[in-house]
């Protein structure tokens, strides 16, 4: 079964450090990898996406990604962290054929310590 | 412009009742999607509605479950005999055509339905 595995639950981490957020897919076919952001009673946000071309991707609020497709990864890289950056993190994978159905993982919560 | 809107944002019911949630997508966008997020997961899909056809209502999890879009933009997603594990925060988004061009989905504050 296709699936979207994220490591690490919760992920506390201080002001001004870096951080990675761990995202691992299984998949033998083409995929279109995601991560989406969900600030505390807010809607999900999409942070930064990878369809195709150069591997490193770059979002919004200074986040980036890395795509490797050898170790079927995906993750999520800032190098300094804010407070506002507290929130619940979301890898997702669109398989290709599966026309825009989203399968994601189940979060990683990203607590920045002042 | 607006963002997808849904509502209610909070539904309390008890065991047994029938329920209706409703999606107003972006304009213009013809592809909406229905998810829901159990407590400590992720989003799971449950249908995909190209225009006024689903697509692919491969998520629904059983016959108590039915999602509508008569018009080809609003749309309902209905639940019969609601049970305690129905429980959830149901998403909705939306994109403009369903096709490669973005695979951007955005997403509604859901609806947090409570079963008794």
């Amino acid at each position: 079964a296709q699936s979207v595995t994220q490591l690490d639950s919760q992920v506390p981490v201080f002001e001004e450090a870096p951080v990675e957020l761990r995202c691992n897919y299984s998949s033998s076919v083409s995929v279109y990898l995601f991560w989406y952001v969900q600030y505390p009673n807010q809607g999900l946000q999409l942070l930064l996406k990878y369809l195709s071309g150069s591997t490193l991707v770059k979002g919004i609020n200074g986040f980036e990604a890395e795509f490797n497709k050898s170790q079927t990864s995906f993750h999520l890289r800032k190098p300094s962290v804010h407070i506002s950056d507290t929130a619940e993190y979301f890898c997702a994978v669109i398989y290709s054929g599966g026309y825009q159905k989203v399968t994601f993982g189940i979060g990683t919560k990203l607590q920045v310590i002042p | 412009g607006a963002g997808v809107s849904q509502t209610p944002s909070n539904k309390v019911t008890e065991k047994g009742k029938y329920v209706e949630l409703r999606c107003d997508p972006i304009s213009g966008h013809t592809a909406l999607y229905w998810y829901r997020q159990s407590l400590g997961q992720g989003p799971e899909f449950l249908i995909y509605f190209q225009g006024t056809g689903a697509a692919d209502d491969s998520g629904l999890p059983n016959d108590r479950f039915f999602a509508v879009r008569p018009e080809g933009s609003v749309s309902t997603l209905k639940i019969q005999r609601t049970e305690r594990g129905d429980s959830a925060v149901y998403l909705c988004a939306s994109s403009l055509d369903g096709g490669p061009s973005t695979y951007e989905q955005y997403f509604g504050p859901g609806t947090r339905l409570t079963v008794t």
